[in-house]
């Protein structure tokens, strides 16, 4: 069964500080994803890796960097929190060459104060 | 425009009724095509997928495809209360990632 964990439920930061999400899957998948999911706006991908150290913009990357340094670990990192970026972020992997068949983590939904 | 388009309801749905959920994209050079599953409070899980034009069943599922009209649609028969939800439409294009539709959350009452 493949399993994604988030290292945060929930997480409340202040505007200007450095966040850090993680995610570790561990089936043993190539591709990671990581998504914001907002009312009304659906689920927006912002950065995907396909391999360690490799990674790919998606739609949003915006005021966000991602580090993967190790194959089941994909970090999400906003490098200055501001209040726009109050959402619920959900990791996402698969297995190389599978981009559609994506299995999700639980989310944490972070609050930006 | 948006790429994926759903309508975000609520589809109110009788038990027992047939649910029909439509998706339209706008990328014509789309391949695949998703539905996801998202209950309230909870990740997504994938629930069909179809490359293909036609139809494609699966238990209660059935996930329609129209490559000519841009038109994907999932089909939920017999209609249980545990099948209320958001249902999620997703269409890879070109490239190595999905685009989410909006969503449409589907009601079903005893």
């Amino acid at each position: 069964d493949v399993k994604v964990t988030q290292s945060s439920r929930y997480l409340v930061k202040r505007t200007g500080e450095k966040v850090f999400l993680e995610c570790v899957q561990d089936m043993d998948h190539e591709n990671m994803f990581w998504y914001r999911q907002d009312p009304g706006l659906g689920l927006r991908l912002i950065y995907f890796s396909y391999d360690v150290k490799m990674k790919e913009k998606g739609d949003i990357p915006e005021g966000y960097s991602v580090s993967r340094e190790k194959k089941e670990r994909f970090s999400l990192i906003l490098e200055s929190a501001s209040t726009n970026q109050t959402s619920m972020y959900l990791c996402a992997s698969s297995p190389r060459g599978v981009w559609g068949e994506q299995y999700f983590g639980p989310g944490t939904r972070l609050t930006v104060t | 425009q948006k790429e994926v388009e759903q309508n975000s309801g609520p589809l109110s749905v009788p038990e027992g009724a047939i649910a029909s959920l439509n998706c339209t994209y706008s990328d014509r050079g789309s391949q695949s095509f998703f539905w996801y599953r998202q209950y309230s409070g909870k990740s997504p899980e994938l629930i069909m997928f179809i490359y293909s034009n036609g139809d494609k069943e699966d238990g209660r599922f059935t996930a329609q495809l129209n490559k000519a009209s841009q038109y994907v649609s999932l089909l939920i028969r017999d209609s249980q209360p545990s099948d209320s939800a958001t249902y999620l439409c997703a269409v890879r294009a070109a490239g190595n990632k999905l685009t989410f539709g909006g969503g449409t959350r589907v009601l079903v009452k005893p």
